[in-house]
């Protein structure tokens, strides 16, 4: 079954306690993505990657980090968690399209809720 | 400036009426695309319908179909005969500049009343 897979789903942690929230797909989607939710403010891109080993920050990058080093995989990593970033964190995949408007979209994990103490 | 607007915070509809979301938006990109997406109570993300700037009838899937006024900027989408399984949150989303990246709306809260 094609999806992406996040880890873990939920998560309670203090501040300050650096966690990572994996993110996997098996469709060999070139481009993955990682948005942050937040009530009133809809989603919010913090890190893409376009290919293995090509990050790049969205609108909301500080305080996380990303890293490509398979196709597949596609962690985010909080090295200091704040309170300010307990949210609901998606990660999303889709093959890159070359026009801007193909009409690939975007299939998104589960979603992981994030509650920093 | 907002790339993509949601004026409705919350939409009240009966079962079986049909039901109109507004989505404005704004890029000077002459190819983009725009998505509807479904959120329920659950938390996933519901992909509904695509719309390409280059299409010239609107979209349809099923009992969703996309109002695409181009002059206008706006991509509203409208639910026929309501359900209250579409009690759910929506978002507009829209892909511009040969990315696939989505810039997402705030979304609108629809609920669904028997």
């Amino acid at each position: 079954e094609a999806q992406v897979t996040q880890n873990p789903r939920y998560l309670i942690t203090v501040t300050g306690k650096k966690l990572t929230v994996t993110c996997s797909q098996n469709m060999n989607h070139e481009y993955m993505s990682w948005y942050r939710q937040d009530p009133g403010l809809g989603l919010r891109q913090i890190y893409y990657s376009m290919n293995v080993e090509v990050t790049d920050k969205g609108d909301v990058p500080e305080g996380y980090k990303v890293s490509r080093k398979e196709k597949r995989n596609f962690p985010l990593i909080l090295e200091s968690p704040s309170p300010n970033q307990t949210s609901l964190y998606f990660c999303a995949s889709s093959p890159t399209s070359g026009l801007a408007g193909g009409q690939e979209t975007q299939y998104f994990g589960p979603g992981t809720r994030l509650l920093v103490l | 400036a907002q790339k993509i607007t949601q004026t409705q915070p919350g939409m009240f509809v009966q079962e079986k009426e049909a039901v109109t979301l507004d989505c404005t938006y704004d890029t000077s990109d002459q190819s983009y695309g725009l998505f509807w997406y479904k959120q329920p109570s659950s938390g996933e993300m519901i992909f509904l319908i695509y719309q390409g700037s280059y299409d010239e009838q609107n979209a349809t899937e099923g009992r969703y179909s996309l109002n695409f006024q181009k002059a206008r900027k706006s991509a509203n989408l409208v639910i026929s005969a309501s359900q209250l399984g579409d009690s759910a949150m929506y978002f507009c989303a829209m892909r511009e500049g040969g990315y696939s990246t989505l810039t997402f709306g705030k979304g609108t809260m629809l609920l669904v009343s028997p």
